[in-house]
């Protein structure tokens, strides 16, 4: 088991430009989950899929972000027109939903986006 | 993470024991989870109670819940330099999103 998994680790980008980051969960985790960090602050909950469904989204996530899992498995989040604002580090979790803890989520090591 | 409190810095001297205290909102919250992060890395799961559970206790974790005050503590004992780090609390809400306090950095001193 080689746990949670993001690439990239560092991404640096110019004020409107796209960027895509990738996260592979644990192979036998059905939930997967994306959390925003600003610094000095803890982590804030932006998506959850279960399987291949966006089950929850939260208001943080503006319409420049989207996040897929289209097989159930990896899970990509683009955000469109990159402001300053969005300078942060993105984390991904996962955890099996059904068994007992099953919020009990295990999270990656995180990619973090600069915005010049 | 502004229903979860936590206090912000902690110093503590190497061998002494940490304790981080942690107040949430959310009665309803089902498990309460103490996770660490160094600097630049993500978050490493440390340790979760059941909230009718009081205490649980991992080596040199115990956990503390006082469901009636809504308040969870994290004691480290014999407390070590790899302890330094940031600390975060978070409720489960709704059985799939975690709600994170800001952070406790500890700092242990020689």
């Amino acid at each position: 088991d080689t746990g949670v998994s993001q690439d990239p680790r560092h991404k640096i980008t110019k004020r409107g430009q796209n960027v895509t980051f990738r996260c592979d969960p644990i192979s036998e985790h059905n939930r997967l989950y994306w959390y925003r960090q600003t610094l000095g602050q803890g982590p804030e909950f932006l998506t959850y899929f279960q399987n291949e469904a966006q089950l929850e989204k939260s208001r943080l996530l503006s319409d420049r972000f989207s996040a897929e899992r289209p097989k159930g498995s990896f899970s990509t989040l683009e955000i469109q027109r990159t402001e300053q604002g969005d300078s942060a580090m993105y984390l991904c979790a996962s955890s099996k939903a059904g068994t007992s803890g099953s919020t009990t989520q295990y999270f990656g090591p995180g990619t973090r986006l600069l915005v010049l | 993470g502004e229903d979860v409190e936590q206090s912000l810095f902690l110093s503590v001297r190497e061998g002494d024991s940490s304790v981080i205290n942690c107040t949430y909102t959310d009665s309803s919250s089902t498990y309460l989870y103490w996770y660490k992060q160094e600097p630049g890395a993500g978050l490493q799961l440390l340790t979760y109670i059941f909230s009718n559970m009081d205490m649980k206790q991992d080596q040199r974790l115990t956990v503390l819940l006082n469901k009636k005050d809504k308040h969870l503590s994290l004691r480290i004992a014999d407390t070590q330099t790899g302890d330094s780090a940031i600390y975060f609390c978070a409720e489960s809400i709704n059985d799939y999103k975690l709600s994170f306090g800001a952070g406790t950095t500890v700092t242990v001193r020689a």
